[in-house]
């Protein structure tokens, strides 16, 4: 079992609708959780963390963490063309120094 | 706060030469880190460090590869005798504790290495 597992895509979604990602993880320890943004050639950048169950807004970003269930989420509103790139889902490990374990992202492409 | 810094961008080498990377973190971050990342996949731990302790190395750090962080300030990878395989993405991130505990990651533009 992979300790993080994303659906690759690529997630195909019409400009306006909204994109769900989802993300299941291995560390039943783990309080904290993050999703990152990576587009094509270029470092990932933080987008949402969250620490306890239920969900997290901000702006058009929402992530819903359910800790019994070990899986987390990311739905993004009103998605953009800008909005294309890859996901990645990563947990804080519980067990190590304070290190990220990243999935392998998912691919999300908003088309006009 | 000029971010995390890397250097150099990228580095196109023969099979068998050495490499080595630096990282400048931000100012007032205390805990380093460095990926690796290959095509299609997410960026895989290599090691970590708080101030100048190397604290963790992932088991994917052969003995080729050599971190330091001498004075808590900037990093460097080293990677000695570079094999085709060692061709990736070399990330660094740096972060400082918040109050609440959490620790945010914030990623360097990274180094990409090409082995020939």
């Amino acid at each position: 079992q992979k300790e993080v597992e994303q659906n690759s895509g690529p997630l195909s979604v019409p400009e306006g609708a909204i994109a769900s990602l989802n993300c299941t993880y291995s560390d039943r320890g783990s309080q904290s959780f993050f999703w990152y943004r990576q587009y094509s050639g270029k470092s990932p950048e933080l987008i949402m963390s969250i620490y306890s169950n239920g969900d997290q807004e901000d702006g058009r970003f929402t992530a819903q963490l359910n800790k019994a269930s070990q899986y987390v989420s990311l739905l993004i509103r009103d998605s953009q063309p800008s909005d294309s790139a890859t996901y990645l889902c990563a947990f804080m490990f519980s067990g190590g120094y304070n290190k990220l374990i990243f999935g392998a992202g998912t691919r999300l492409a908003v088309h006009p | 706060d000029t971010g995390v810094s890397q250097d150099p961008r990228h580095k196109i080498t023969k099979r068998g030469q050495n490499v080595t990377f630096r990282c400048d973190p931000i100012s007032e971050h205390n805990r380093l880190y460095w990926y690796r990342q290959t095509l299609g996949q997410g960026p895989e731990f290599l090691t970590y460090f708080q101030n100048e302790a190397q604290l963790e190395k992932s088991r994917l750090l052969s003995d080729r590869f050599s971190a330091e962080r001498p004075k808590g300030s900037f990093s460097t990878l080293e990677i000695q005798r570079t094999e085709q395989g060692d061709s990736a993405m070399y990330l660094c991130a740096s972060s400082f504790p918040l109050s609440s505990g959490a620790n945010v990651l914030t990623f360097g533009a990274g180094s990409r290495l090409t082995v020939l």
